[in-house]
């Protein structure tokens, strides 16, 4: 069935690092994808996404790009904060273009130390 | 996307009992999904409701333990039947289109 595999975590950083959480996936169609994130005490919150192969979502200074030779989405960011801190999670919707059912990595713990 | 509201937003429960929790979204959709994120770990799916028909269950759930209705277009509820400490969880319903916001769902403690 489809997946999401994720880094384990923690992934911890010093303010100002470069941030790479390893995120590929499993899939019989042309899911789209997701990162989500999760604050302390909050509920999960869509962070971006990309809904077909080499599309390339950005929000708040995180990217991640759509690969789909390496059933791939990479999150990045070039320059983290403290506030950045907070659990990342990657998933999939199994259906091309657009948002239904949910399947979650098992997340990745971020934390940024000043 | 449509707002939802959930209720209870917590509680706490003995072993034994039941808890029905509600969904209300405030326009009409077709599908809507019920999650469950344990302490410290990820969200899984438990099922979808389509208005109309029974759910479809995840591997690994079962309609006993989590009876779920769906009366209408607007709204839906999820059952934790003879709950353990092992249901202790944050349950959340969204809905097909709402990709952006889960919400803080329901914090359910089984003592």
């Amino acid at each position: 069935g489809d997946s999401v595999t994720q880094m384990e975590g923690p992934v911890t950083l010093s303010e100002e690092a470069f941030l790479t959480i390893n995120c590929t996936y499993t899939a019989t169609g042309y899911p789209s994808l997701f990162w989500y994130v999760q604050y302390p005490g909050e509920g999960l919150q869509l962070l971006l996404k990309a809904t077909k192969a080499d599309d390339k979502g950005s929000n708040k200074g995180f990217e991640a790009t759509y690969r789909k030779e390496t059933t791939s989405f990479h999150l990045e960011k070039g320059s983290v904060q403290v506030s950045d801190s907070a659990v990342y999670f990657c998933a999939l919707s199994p259906f091309s273009g657009g948002y239904n059912k949910l399947i979650f990595g098992a997340g990745t713990r971020l934390a940024v130390h000043p | 996307s449509a707002v939802i509201s959930q209720k209870p937003s917590r509680d706490i429960c003995q072993r034994g009992t039941s808890l029905t929790i509600q969904c209300q979204v405030d326009s009409q959709v077709t599908m809507m999904f019920w999650y469950r994120q344990q302490p410290g770990q990820s969200l899984t799916l438990i099922a979808t409701a389509n208005q109309g028909s029974e759910a479809t269950y995840e591997s690994g759930f079962v309609i006993d333990k989590f009876p779920i209705s769906r009366p209408n277009l607007t709204f839906s509820t999820l059952t934790v039947s003879n709950m353990s400490p092992e249901d202790s969880s944050i349950y959340l319903c969204t809905h097909e289109g709402n990709e952006q916001f889960f919400g803080p769902g329901t914090r359910l403690t089984v003592l």
